[in-house]
């Protein structure tokens, strides 16, 4: 089992430029999430989902989309990248019936310039 | 509002002593707790987890306590290695409602 993965690992972008993230898992959890990192910041939650076919916001979703495509893949998108959304972009996923334990990708680190 | 605290942004600690990072909460309704450890350029992974029906968890070296009435959550480990050196995290959910809150974590440096 590969667990979560996330492409690609690394990204730069300039100002303006759009990108999508990837994410699959395939431990058939329910549930995915994709966080950011900043110093000093911890782990902040931009979007979840809880099922297939449904999203919701969390805590950073301004200049984020997200698509659960099926039950193994998450996709986040910055339609116009700003500099504000260089981070280290984690995805997550769970099995909401047994725990809140979430399993964690390697992450993508995005530079925008 | 951080509902999560992890007030220590580092320690330090000498190979074979105990570690203790602390995590203070302010949501009551927080009723599961969590700590992950991160390494350099790889993401968060589970270490230990405790509910609120219980004040203490143990896994090997790793030891979690929780005090509901302080809201106040410690890790401990002992005897600590240098493999041990991270970032810890901890997060807390309302069990079921899908989402962690995360502090910001504790850089822990074990000195050989």
């Amino acid at each position: 089992n590969a667990g979560v993965t996330q492409t690609p690992k690394f990204q730069v972008l300039k100002t303006g430029q759009s990108m999508t993230l990837q994410c699959a898992q395939d431990m058939n959890h329910n549930s995915m999430y994709w966080y950011r990192q900043d110093p000093g910041m911890g782990l902040r939650l931009i979007y979840y989902s809880a099922s297939e076919g449904t999203t919701d916001k969390g805590e950073v979703p301004n200049g984020y989309n997200v698509s659960r495509l099926n039950k193994r893949e998450f996709s986040l998108r910055l339609e116009s990248a700003a500099p504000s959304q260089t981070s280290v972009y984690f995805c997550a996923s769970s099995e909401q019936r047994e725990s809140d334990t979430q399993y964690f990708g390697p992450g993508t680190r995005l530079t925008v310039l | 509002d951080q509902q999560v605290k992890q007030n220590s942004p580092s320690l330090s600690v000498q190979e074979g002593r105990i570690s203790i990072l602390n995590c203070d909460y302010t949501n009551s309704m927080f009723d599961y707790f969590l700590w992950y450890k991160k390494y350099p350029a790889e993401g968060p992974t589970f270490l230990i987890s405790i509910s609120s029906i219980k004040d203490k968890n143990e896994d090997g070296r790793f030891t979690v306590f929780l005090n509901k009435s302080a809201k106040h959550l410690s890790l401990h480990i002992v005897p600590s290695q240098p493999g041990d050196s991270a970032v810890y995290f901890c997060a807390a959910s309302n069990f079921g409602n899908e989402k962690l809150t995360f502090g910001t974590g504790t850089r822990l440096t074990i000195i050989p």
